[in-house]
């Protein structure tokens, strides 16, 4: 299993919908997350932050971490062709001190 | 607050030779990462230095090393170069490593001929 999983898709989302990107993760005691985005041969671009306690919003954008679960999800409302990226999950593992990356997601937004 | 500044942004090698790579992050930034991204790989961790120490180190060969500078700029270099080494090369500055927001440069991308 690894340690930060993310469906690698393409996930294709009809403008003005919601797109709900999903992440798992292995260790129990992370507690920090993050969204990355990401376009076409570009760098990754911070999104979201949260730590530990839940959910945040930001905008369109709203992270949701279930703890019990131990998975974090990014929503975001009313889609907009500018989205249509990658979007990768970065779980902060304390068990070996590093950043652990998702694959990555490729979202579409299709006008 | 200017940003993340890797330099330089584009890089043709021929194969056998050696090349450094040049990273200044944000300032009051401490910690510093490298990363490898392939197509078919995804972002792969090369290594981490906080405060001129390498804090964490990712499975790449030893042709691979790094440092940093008291600054908390860093380099990376990548000596007897191979086809296979051909990616962008990230990096990514942020206050402590630990629990904290990590901010991208723009990339280096590497050609290896």
């Amino acid at each position: 299993q690894k340690e930060v999983e993310q469906n690698s898709g393409p996930l294709s989302v009809p403008e003005g919908a919601i797109a709900s990107l999903n992440c798992t993760y292995s260790d129990r005691g992370s507690q920090s997350f993050f969204w990355y985005r990401q376009y076409s041969g570009k760098s990754p671009e911070l999104i979201m932050f949260i730590y530990s306690n839940g959910d945040k919003e930001d905008g369109r954008f709203t992270a949701q971490l279930n703890k019990a679960s131990q998975y974090v999800s990014l929503l975001i409302r009313d889609s907009q062709p500018s989205d249509s990226a990658t979007y990768l999950c970065a779980v902060f593992m304390d068990s070996n001190y590093q950043l652990i990356w998702g694959a990555g997601t490729k979202l579409i937004i299709k006008p | 607050k200017a940003g993340v500044t890797q330099t330089p942004r584009y890089l043709i090698k021929t194969r056998g030779q050696q090349v450094t790579l040049s990273c200044s992050p944000i300032s009051g930034h401490r910690s510093v990462s490298w990363y490898q991204q392939t197509p078919g790989q995804g972002l792969q961790f090369l290594f981490e230095y906080f405060s001129e120490t390498q804090r964490n180190k990712g499975n790449f060969p030893g042709r691979f090393s790094g440092r940093q500078f008291s600054n908390s700029r860093s380099e990376m270099n990548v000596s007897t170069l191979e086809l296979g080494d051909s990616a962008l090369y990230l990096c990514a500055s942020s206050v402590q490593g630990k629990n904290t927001e990590a901010f991208f440069g723009q990339g280096t991308r590497l050609t290896v001929v």
